[in-house]
């Protein structure tokens, strides 16, 4: 059972343009990571967030975790064609220590 | 600084057969998780270790199972492979302490194709 649920699943924009991936869940988590992943190899760890309403920026990415630290959002400025990746969600919660991955929503950016 | 660091990169097993998957973590992190990838979804968990002991189990069959040297060196064992045991392996090593946000850092990958 996938308790983050991302959307979309896909998504297919030209270099240039902007976008917001979504993480959801029905669950509380104490932190909440966001990766990218290239394909054949492992995630790599964009940012952390861990309080509720905290806004992060990266460049040109900003996330957001959500008041009620349930969901997450991920904003891309621009989006360029390095930025073509699996973009994957991952909630952690106190006391237990492994994390729960959405499925990813796979990003393709066309030059 | 060397990442997390995981051997072999690619593996054909058939079926039955029993395998073994390496992952050095970054130096100074003192736990090691495991996941399971297979195509189109996210990674699953399979263990954590944490200074040698297991710390945390996914929902996973008795066939998979693990360890953690001394030198915080892990291993993944899998026993009497099926054909849906064929995914990206992945190790993710962190600091692992109390009150840690179990940010995760994740090697390469170990590609297992079971046929």
């Amino acid at each position: 059972t996938q308790l983050l649920e991302q959307s979309p699943q896909f998504l297919s924009i030209q270099e240039g343009e902007n976008l917001t991936v979504y993480c959801n869940s029905s669950s509380v988590f104490s932190s909440l990571q966001w990766y990218r992943q290239e394909p054949g190899e492992g995630p790599v760890l964009l940012v952390t967030v861990v309080t509720g309403g905290e806004v992060k920026k990266l460049k040109r990415l900003t996330f957001q975790f959500g008041d009620a630290r349930k969901d997450s959002s991920l904003h891309i400025t621009a989006a360029q064609p390095g930025d073509t990746g699996l973009y994957l969600c991952a909630g952690g919660r106190a006391g237990s220590y492994q994390l729960t991955f959405g499925k990813g929503t796979k990003l393709s950016v066309i030059p | 600084d060397a990442g997390v660091t995981q051997s072999p990169t690619h593996l054909i097993k058939t079926r039955g057969q029993h395998v073994t998957l390496r992952c050095s973590p970054i130096s100074g992190h003192k736990s090691v998780s495991w996941y399971q990838q297979v195509l189109g979804q996210g990674p699953q968990f399979i263990f954590q270790y944490y200074e040698k002991e297991e710390r945390g189990r996914g929902n996973f069959p008795d066939r998979f199972s693990a360890r953690q040297f001394p030198n915080y060196s892990s291993e993944l064992n899998v026993n009497a492979l099926l054909l849906g045991d064929s995914a990206l392996y992945l190790c993710a090593s962190s600091l692992g302490g109390t009150g840690s946000y179990n940010e995760q850092f994740f090697g390469p990958g170990t590609r297992l194709t079971v046929l």
